[in-house]
């Protein structure tokens, strides 16, 4: 099984900062990595696709890079709604896999 | 709009069974492939199993700890899709969501609000 790592588990930062999450895979994915963004009580969502394609509708201040077995979330400036969990999950092979996920919280 | 609409959670004592249901509506269900992910309380996300659609052979695929014990099944006449799941264990308690399947690299594009499945003597 692809074993899924994220870092850092959490993350503490200000509204307008730029916010890195790294995930890395236990072998080469390609760029079958995609990330979710889940609040409180609600079901996860689609952020990224294909390590890099944004899904329709998601805000432009996310994005995502890599290829192979290290790959980045990027929030270029922290809003308010954007605190929650974010998890990454690679569709490579099955059994379909996600990282712990990563809290984004208030400082 | 597409959505998915989970039921059939509930209660249930270790080694009973029970059945979800998926509801789906907004996209070409029988071309869809769909899968079940669930998420035990304060925990991450565990991928559950999939089922391709009829057209890919309606294979399924499962996760290790629900292999021989859980079953998807879709019924694309009622554009619903199922978890049959038996021999439960504590350790399946967990909000359970149905997701569909997206192309080109598999994300889980659309989720279901989730229903809840508690196990416990």
């Amino acid at each position: 099984d692809i074993q899924m790592s994220q870092s850092p588990s959490s993350l503490s930062a200000s509204v307008g900062d730029r916010v890195t999450i790294t995930c890395r895979a236990s072998q080469s994915i390609s760029n079958y990595l995609n990330w979710y963004q889940q609040k409180p009580g609600k079901a996860p969502k689609l952020l990224i696709y294909a390590a890099s394609s944004l899904q329709s509708g998601v805000p432009s201040r996310f994005s995502g890079s890599g290829s192979g077995t290290d790959f980045t979330l990027s929030i270029s400036s922290l809003q308010p709604e954007d605190f929650a969990v974010y998890y990454c999950q690679q569709s490579y092979s099955v059994p379909w896999t996600f990282g712990q996920g990563t809290k984004v919280e208030i400082k | 709009e597409v959505q998915l609409v989970e039921s059939g959670g509930g209660s249930v004592e270790p080694g009973g069974s029970l059945r979800l249901s998926c509801e789906a509506s907004g996209f070409s269900f029988s071309h869809a492939w769909m899968s079940w992910v669930r998420q035990a309380p304060g925990k991450g996300l565990e991928w559950v199993g999939r089922i391709k659609s009829k057209t890919d052979r309606g294979t399924t695929d499962y996760a290790a700890p629900v292999k021989g014990r859980f079953t998807i099944s879709r019924d694309d006449s009622r554009n619903t899709l199922y978890l049959q799941m038996n021999s439960l264990k504590i350790e399946d308690t967990a909000m359970y969501y149905c997701t569909w399947v997206g192309p080109t690299s598999y994300p889980f594009d659309y989720w279901g609000q989730g229903t809840l499945v508690t196990v416990s003597s």
